[in-house]
């Protein structure tokens, strides 16, 4: 089955500065990778995500880079902020199946 | 969006009691919606596949006799911790597949903290 790792499990910056958070993943026929933001005690939120047909996808700050020859992918946050502070969640699934396997997490601390 | 219903929220239970979960998708149909357990600061932990109209799918180590599952119509989930001890404890989340653009989104529902006490 898939596997997915993710990393850092704990990523500080001041805000203003960038953030990116790296995922790999294990089976070469996944190619739909959500990322999620889940703040304390709330659901995930689903914040971008990228097909494999593409290797760069952007939302104002908030950016996703794939690359599938190394089966890794990752989010890059621009001029972050103190409201960015959440655990961001990774995941791959193949097209098809809408069974996510999540990574475990990224805790974002942005210190004002 | 799509939204995606729990409840209760919160629940509160002794040691030996049963509790249930209802998971709802508001404004679609699920045939098939997930089951997650979450520690603290941990990540989201795939418990059981459930499906409509059939026996839900259980992941490994799950056990299928204590956290019963129930799908019976297209808009309704409902997890059923049984016999609750403390180390059943967590936060329990659903989540609902809608296919979109070339794939399916999760929606996941808020979220059931359980305490057993």
């Amino acid at each position: 089955g898939e596997n997915v790792e993710q990393h850092p499990s704990t990523l500080s910056v001041q805000e203003g500065d960038s953030a990116v958070i790296k995922c790999t993943y294990s089976d070469s026929a996944s190619n739909y990778f959500p990322w999620y933001k889940q703040e304390l005690g709330k659901r995930p939120q689903l914040i971008i995500d990228i097909r494999s047909n593409v290797g760069e996808k952007k939302d104002q700050r908030i950016a996703v880079t794939l690359n599938k020859t190394a089966k890794h992918f990752s989010l890059h946050i621009t001029e972050t902020q103190p409201e960015d502070s959440a655990v961001y969640f990774c995941a791959a699934s193949r097209g098809g199946s809408y069974i996510p396997t999540f990574g475990r997490g990224t805790s974002l601390i942005v210190h004002p | 969006g799509a939204v995606v219903s729990q409840h209760p929220s919160r629940v509160i239970c002794k040691s030996g009691t049963s509790v249930k979960i209802e998971c709802r998708s508001l404004d679609f149909q699920a045939t098939t919606m997930f089951w997650y357990r979450q520690f603290p600061k941990k990540s989201l932990m795939l418990m059981a596949t459930s499906n409509e109209g059939s026996k839900a799918t259980y992941e490994q180590g799950v056990e299928k006799d204590k956290f019963l599952i129930n799908h019976a119509s297209l808009t309704l989930s409902t997890l059923t911790v049984t016999s609750a001890h403390p180390e059943d404890s967590s936060f329990y989340i659903c989540s609902a597949p809608l296919q979109g653009g070339g794939g399916y989104e999760q929606y996941f529902g808020p979220g059931t903290r359980l305490t057993v006490t």
